[in-house]
């Protein structure tokens, strides 16, 4: 069936050191790929995006890379901190639908002083 | 308003009970959503809005479950006959438009425990 799924379900990292989270998705028909960024006790927060015509899209600290051909969505976070500790999920939409959002399990990211 | 908000942010329930939970997407947001996200999992659709017609319940686990959204704005979910398996966080989460990839904001959410 349609999943999202990550490599890594918990990643630990020193401050100032580069981040990359990596998902695994397995509908190729989805045309739009999301992360967010959950902290205890909120909702998850909008981090950056992609669309399927695209390879890269860089954000302020944050990079998104697809590869359509392995199915394979990873984030980049330069410089960790620790206010970058939180879970991430990466989500797709599958086309066709009404924009409803398909999730991971999300990985946990630890950033250590 | 600020963001998408939602109410109660807790609420414990006895086995049986029937509960509402609510959600105030963004003021002008054409599209609202529902999700289920249980414990260190990843937020599961249940029901999408476009204004006040619902689009899409196929998230929906049973009959239990209810969503409306009367006048467009704000929208709520009902849960009668509450399970165990219930439990879990509600998000509700809010866009502007519909076009595909317009950006989705969520509340913070309701956890809901069925004791």
């Amino acid at each position: 069936g349609e999943s999202v799924g990550l490599h890594l379900p918990t990643l630990s990292v020193q401050e100032g050191d580069n981040s990359i989270i990596n998902c695994a998705y397995s509908n190729s028909a989805s045309d739009y790929f999301i992360w967010y960024k959950q902290e205890s006790g909120k909702g998850p927060q909008f981090i950056i995006d992609i669309r399927s015509n695209m390879d890269k899209r860089q954000g302020q600290r944050v990079t998104v890379l697809l590869n359509k051909t392995v199915k394979h969505l990873s984030l980049q976070i330069a410089a960790t901190q620790p206010g970058d500790s939180a879970v991430y999920f990466c989500a797709e939409r599958p086309s066709g639908g009404y924009n409803k959002l398909i999730f991971g399990a999300g990985t946990r990211l630890a950033v250590h002083p | 308003g600020a963001g998408v908000s939602q109410s109660p942010r807790y609420k414990v329930a006895k086995r049986g009970q029937d509960v509402a939970l609510r959600c105030d997407p963004i003021s002008g947001h054409v599209s609202l959503f529902w999700y289920q996200q249980a414990l260190g999992q990843g937020p599961e659709f249940l029901t999408y809005f476009q204004n006040e017609a619902q689009l899409d319940k196929s998230g929906l686990p049973s009959d239990r479950f209810f969503a409306e959204r009367p006048e467009g704005s704000v929208s709520t979910l009902k849960i009668q006959r509450t399970q165990q398996e219930d439990s879990a966080v509600y998000l509700c989460a809010s866009s502007y438009g519909t076009r595909s990839g317009e950006t989705q904001y969520f509340g913070p959410g309701t956890r809901l425990l069925v004791l």
